[in-house]
């Protein structure tokens, strides 16, 4: 099992640029979270999703949109990208029963200039 | 005031040390905890759950005091390889998605 994955490992885009992030896990968790980490603030929920076709906003949403069409895949799209986006985002997943333990990504490294 | 805090450090200490980490929360209603490491540019793993009557996994022990709402981990006889950044996380439930992990807390381990 390859566990969670995240494409790109790295990118840097331009303000105003847009991309997606994508998440694949082959574990069947039920559960899938974006995150953003950044110097100081620890880990900061963006968008979350508790199974196929749904999806919620987190902690810092703005920005951001997701989609989780199929339960494997979370994706994570950046409309218009800012500097302040400048973060390293890890996607991780859960089963959505019992334990709650959270599995991440290796996480991706993006810089808007 | 931050929903989950932990002193930033960094610790440094020697080789065999015991060193003990905080952490805060304050949302009463929390009713899961972990500790998750994170090595230099790497993702953060869970390390261990904590639960209630307090629970140890060899070389570290957590513990809950939902009184003062903070738990902590305890490493005994530290080894270079414990060198990381240790995030404290907190769930509401029942029915809460959410996880709210502190900023972490660096350590240092030194022969």
């Amino acid at each position: 099992n390859a566990g969670v994955t995240q494409t790109p490992k790295f990118r840097v885009l331009k303000t105003g640029q847009s991309m997606t992030l994508l998440c694949a896990q082959d574990m069947n968790h039920e559960y899938m979270y974006w995150y953003r980490q950044d110097p100081g603030m620890g880990l900061r929920l963006i968008h979350y999703s508790v199974g196929e076709g749904t999806t919620a906003k987190g902690e810092v949403p703005d920005g951001y949109n997701v989609s989780r069409l199929k339960k494997q895949n979370f994706l994570l799209g950046l409309e218009s990208a800012a500097p302040s986006q400048t973060s390293v985002y890890f996607c991780a997943s859960e089963t959505g029963t019992g334990a709650n333990e959270q599995f991440f990504g290796p996480g991706t490294r993006l810089t808007v200039l | 005031r931050k929903e989950v805090e932990q002193d930033p450090g960094p610790f440094n200490v020697p080789e065999g040390a015991t060193v003990a980490f905080n952490c805060t929360y304050s949302n009463s209603a929390s009713q899961s905890f972990f500790w998750y490491r994170q090595d230099c540019r790497k993702e953060p793993k869970l390390l261990m759950s904590v639960y209630s009557s307090g629970n140890e996994d060899g070389r570290f022990t957590a513990q809950l005091n939902r009184a003062s709402q903070y738990i902590s981990l305890l490493i005994r006889d530290s080894k270079l390889s414990d060198s990381a950044t240790y995030l404290c996380a907190v769930r509401t439930g029942p029915g809460g998605f959410k996880t709210i992990f502190g900023a972490g807390t660096r350590l240092f381990v030194k022969a």
